[in-house]
This record gives structure tokens, sequence and C-alpha cells, in this order.
């Protein structure tokens, strides 16, 4: 059972190139998540799936892009990469987005901006 | 709008202590509360969760929380803890957003160091 997978695990890159971050998860979730981790900021929201071309807006989105052509897949990009944009990004899913929605992590990916 | 405080932002203690980090969110309605474990260079997951009923709950590796309504807090706790438990714990908040999607608001994040 694979669960939630991401890739590359590590990816340094440098400012204004376009990075896409990979997410793939084989329990047919339908929402998937994606957040970053920040010292002092704990996790905070891009961007969400409800479904198969089904997105919207977190709590910080911009310089992001996401897509969901398929349920398993949630691909980020970043479309033109800023040192601000230096993070630990961790992808998530989960059956429901009711009240009771548990989200399951994936690894995380370490992303670093010169 | 909605927010998950914690209190303890580095915690150091020796094995054997026992341990209380505390956890308050400000969200006037219904609530579901998580403590999520990140053990050093590994993923997230889940320690306990709250939905209803007993509002002590207990979780995984001896680690027990205690739903405090009139409060609005939810800190965790452990009688006596291990070197094994050097990790960073998040609490969460699942709350309503965008209307129809419930998204977990996460606190800052609390890194516990425990010494042999």
């Amino acid at each position: 059972d694979a669960g939630i997978t991401q890739s590359p695990r590590y990816k340094i890159t440098e400012t204004g190139r376009q990075v896409t971050l990979m997410c793939h998860q084989t329990w047919s979730h339908s929402y998937m998540f994606w957040y970053r981790q920040d010292l002092g900021h704990g996790l905070r929201l891009i961007y969400y799936s409800a479904a198969a071309d089904i997105t919207d807006k977190g709590e910080v989105p911009d310089g992001y892009v996401v897509s969901r052509s398929k349920t398993e897949n949630f691909p980020l990009t970043l479309e033109s990469a800023t040192r601000s944009q230096t993070s630990v990004y961790f992808c998530a899913s989960s059956l429901t987005s009711g009240l009771y929605n548990e989200q399951f992590f994936g690894p995380g990916t370490r992303l670093t901006v010169l | 709008a909605q927010s998950v405080s914690q209190h303890n932002h580095h915690v150091i203690l020796s094995e054997a202590a026992s341990l209380e980090l505390g956890c308050n969110y400000s969200y006037g309605g219904t609530v579901n509360l998580f403590w999520y474990v990140q053990y050093p260079g590994q993923h997230l997951q889940l320690l306990l969760k709250y939905f209803s009923g007993d509002p002590l709950v207990k979780g995984i590796k001896g680690f027990e929380a205690e739903f405090i309504k009139s409060k609005f807090s939810f800190n965790l706790r452990k009688p006596s803890v291990q070197w094994s438990d050097t990790a960073e714990y998040f609490c969460a908040v699942n709350a309503r957003y965008g209307g129809a999607t419930n998204k977990l608001i996460f606190g800052t994040g609390t890194l516990l160091a425990v010494q042999p």
C-alpha cells in the first residue's frame, strides 16, 4: 500500500525557473491538499482540490499553480521560483471534506531556491 | 478568522518527565481537533483526534489530549516521555473554509527535545 508519494524529495533550483512538485495517492481519495511548512508558521494551505478538475486557492496561493486531471495526481507548479518559496512542501489527501476528514500526508519535498 | 495557538514553541525535557503541550483555538462553531506528530525527517502522522463524546482522548504511544470546550483548548499530555518522542507536534482544528470544504488549520508547532 503506497499511500501518498511525493517527488522529488529534494530539489534545488534557481530564481526564475519553473519547478513542478509531484504528488500521487493510491487511495482514490477525493480531496487533495498542498501545504508549505515554514519555521514559525506551521503548515499553511496553498491549494486544495475537491475532485479531478476542481481546484481552489488556500491561504497562500500566489506564485503557485495546480492541476488535477486525474484523481490520483495533484502536481504543484512554481511558475517562476523565488527565494521566498524555499520551504518544505507537503501533499495530503482525505476521503471526504466533512468535519470528520482526516488528512494523510506525504513525505514532503524540501525545495531550495537559490 | 479561525486560528490555532500553540504557546510552547520549544520544549526540552528529560526522559521520564511529564509532558503537556498547550493548544488553543478560536472558532465558535463545531470543531474537530487533531494532534499530528512529525518525527525528524518524516512526514506528519496522526497522533490522536477528537470528534465528539468523551473529551479525554487517547492516542498512540501513550499520548492523550483533553478537549475543554469552555477554554477552547485541546492540550496534549503524556505522563512519561521517552527519547523517541523527540519530534515536532502540531495541533490542528478542522474548520469550514470556502463554504463547502473543511480544512485543517494548523498551529505553528512545538518542537520537543527529550534528553536521555
